[in-house]
């Protein structure tokens, strides 16, 4: 079966300095991956999303990149955060074809002070 | 283009039942619906496809009303385990990514 990894789960950085979170997915291969961000009680707002090795669409424009070094690795970044980067972040995976059913990671809740 | 969910928030008592409605402004092809609890990553519920079908997960179903652009769960006999903010989730009949509504906060109260 397949299982969608996140970490850390829980962050907390200072204004301006760096961030990298990671999602792996196993059990699937060449999946669809995605990253959201959702504020405190509001919806699904997607950052990003990739079909493949190193293919990366960004949806928002902002302080942060992703990268997809490989398959089933998905990467979000920044090199200056900023207060308004806090937030729930949550990274998804889709087999992709007939429909986008897309299931969820566990998330890290980043607060930026 | 986003869909847009109403009602933005319902609370009821254990045992009474909740319709929740998602529109779209596009053609669809599926719409989804997620369940996330408080803190949690939001939970694949169920798929409905295109042709007016109806789904049902354990007391919770759903509707697609496919020329209409409409999709309905109904919850049914609520538990307490029915909290949560439902998001449902549309993909365009031309082709393209699922996108989110903005979520209904269900709240049952013993």
């Amino acid at each position: 079966s397949q299982t969608i990894h996140q970490w850390p789960a829980t962050l907390v950085q200072p204004v301006g300095s760096p961030l990298s979170l990671e999602c792996t997915v196993e059990g699937t291969s060449n999946p669809n991956l995605y990253w959201y961000r959702q504020a405190a009680g509001r919806g699904l707002q997607l950052l990003f999303y990739s079909v493949g090795i190193g293919q990366i669409s960004s949806e928002v424009p902002q302080n942060l990149s992703a990268s997809r070094p490989q398959d089933r690795q998905f990467i979000l970044s920044s090199k200056k955060l900023l207060l308004s980067d806090s937030g729930f972040y949550l990274c998804a995976w889709s087999v992709g074809g007939a429909t986008d059913t897309q299931y969820f990671g566990p998330g890290t809740r980043l607060t930026v002070l | 283009q986003q869909p847009v969910q109403s009602p933005q928030a319902v609370i009821l008592r254990e045992g009474e039942d909740a319709v929740i409605n998602c529109s779209s402004s596009k053609a669809l092809y599926s719409v989804h619906w997620y369940r996330q609890k408080h803190g949690e990553a939001p939970v694949f519920l169920m798929i409905l496809l295109k042709g007016g079908e109806q789904k049902g997960h354990e007391k919770i179903s759903a509707s697609f009303n496919e020329k209409k652009q409409q999709s309905s769960l109904y919850l049914t006999a609520s538990q307490l385990s029915y909290s949560g903010t439902y998001f449902c989730g549309t993909e365009p009949a031309s082709g393209s990514r699922l996108t989110f509504g903005e979520g209904t906060q269900l709240t049952v109260n013993p």
